[in-house]
């Protein structure tokens, strides 16, 4: 299974809102509801920030949001702040009953 | 508080075998799914294996069957990843991670990983 397709980084002021695109196939993102956001900061383990497309678990930010659209899955980071710069993973369930990650996007908070 | 503990990490040579295991607490064991996911260094997450609730059902990345194999004691609420034939290509930080539901859901909490080193 071939990883999920993230851009590599992102960068953005404070304040401002970001998006990070995660592009599947059919067979993945594009059948399933099963698509979740993980925030990775330095040295600690993954944080999920979005579950099952646009579901915010409970203590996570409401300036964070997600959406599918077709193939495609996005996480939004409105507001963006210093405490955001981290590395960012998507992961979908796939029609094989396994899981797949995304190649990981690092934002950076200028 | 849910918490996953892992252990078992450790230097191995290649062709080495190593068992993982993840002590939980905090959340009904045997009501989820559980998985590990592992991470090379300076590299992304790798999905490895999942484990249904009851045990029943296992999945495994198809490059690694034949030399990892997941398994779950719920009456110690503990994870375990037996890999056999390590390569250095292994190497890497092993999180146990808990699944939302009784299948194969998203991973709603993480272990903080124990690192595995394939070495001669």
């Amino acid at each position: 299974q071939s990883a999920l397709t993230q851009p590599a980084s992102l960068s953005g002021s404070p304040g401002q809102s970001i998006t990070i695109s995660c592009t599947g196939a059919t067979g993945d993102i594009g059948d399933y509801k099963f698509v979740s956001w993980y925030q990775q900061h330095p040295g600690k383990a993954p944080k999920l920030m979005i579950y099952e497309v646009t579901n915010r678990p409970s203590g996570v930010s409401n300036r964070f949001s997600g959406s599918k659209s077709g193939n495609t899955a996005s996480l939004t980071i409105s507001g963006l702040q210093a405490e955001d710069e981290a590395d960012y993973y998507c992961s979908s369930y796939t029609y094989r009953s396994t899981r797949v990650f995304g190649t990981g996007t690092k934002v950076t908070v200028l | 508080e849910v918490e996953l503990l892992e252990s078992g990490g450790g230097l191995v040579q290649p062709g080495g075998s190593l068992r993982l295991s993840c002590v939980t607490s905090g959340f009904t064991f045997s009501s989820y799914a559980l998985s590990w996911v592992r991470q090379a260094p300076g590299k992304g997450l790798e999905w490895v294996s999942s484990i249904s609730a009851s045990g029943a059902s296992l999945y495994s990345e198809d490059s690694l069957k034949g030399r990892f194999i997941i398994s779950r004691d719920n009456s110690k609420s503990t994870l375990f990843l037996q890999m056999i034939s390590l390569r250095v290509e292994d190497t890497a930080i092993y999180y146990c991670a808990k699944q939302i539901g009784s299948t194969a859901t998203d991973f709603d909490s993480w272990g903080q990983g124990t690192l595995v080193t394939v070495s001669s």
